[in-house]
């Protein structure tokens, strides 16, 4: 059974500050991996999807990698804003499409 | 479009009765999925349908809970009767071309089993 694992669980930065959020799962065969956001009270918002073949994904100062063989991915964030403040899931889609997330990482951008 | 609408947002009931959750996917999307958040358990993928037919419901923890989408435009999940336990935010999402694709989720209902 595939395990997901975030952390840390919580992470708090000044503005401007550059991070990465990390995500790992047990099990390498994936199909793709995903990362949201989710904002207090919300749903969930797509930033990223990684298909397994590819390495990493670029959305403006958002950047996920994919090592899938050490069962690893990364988000980047440049440049943090208070905005960018919510919660961060990742989630694995396995080739027999099982879906699982991680339980997020909270992050918290200070002005 | 307006998005993956749910209803109702909140729910509030008593052990015993029955809980209907419902959704209204993206004009065109192909695929609906239900999901549970909790503290506990994180969040979880009950059943998803594709072309209104359900896929896999490997996630539905008991036989109290059923889900159907008896066209493009609407689904329902079902509590009956509902627990303490039962209680969560669920989600329920939508994606073009199936569970390998972006997923859109809606806002959640927040139920509150007393």
């Amino acid at each position: 059974k595939q395990e997901v694992t975030q952390i840390p669980a919580a992470l708090s930065v000044p503005e401007g500050e550059n991070l990465v959020l990390n995500c790992s799962f047990t099990d390498s065969a994936i199909y793709n991996l995903q990362w949201f956001r989710q904002d207090p009270g919300k749903g969930l918002t797509s930033l990223l999807l990684i298909q397994s073949s590819q390495r990493e994904q670029t959305s403006g100062r958002l950047n996920a990698s994919l090592d899938k063989s050490s069962g690893r991915s990364t988000l980047y964030i440049a440049a943090s804003q208070p905005g960018d403040s919510a919660t961060y899931l990742c989630a694995v889609l396995n080739n027999n499409n099982d879906m699982r997330f991680g339980a997020g990482t909270r992050l918290t951008v200070k002005p | 479009d307006a998005g993956v609408i749910q209803s109702p947002r909140h729910e509030v009931t008593e052990m015993g009765q029955e809980v209907t959750l419902r959704c209204k996917p993206i004009s065109g999307h192909n695929s609906l999925f239900w999901y549970r958040q909790t503290m506990m358990r994180g969040l979880e993928l009950l059943i998803y349908f594709n072309n209104n037919v359900p896929i896999d419901d490997s996630g539905m923890p008991e036989d109290r809970f059923s889900a159907k989408m008896p066209n493009a435009s609407f689904s329902t999940l079902k509590i009956q009767p509902s627990e303490p336990r039962d209680s969560a935010v669920y989600f329920c999402a939508s994606s073009s071309v199936g569970i390998t694709d972006t997923q859109y989720f809606g806002p959640g209902t927040r139920l509150t089993v007393l």
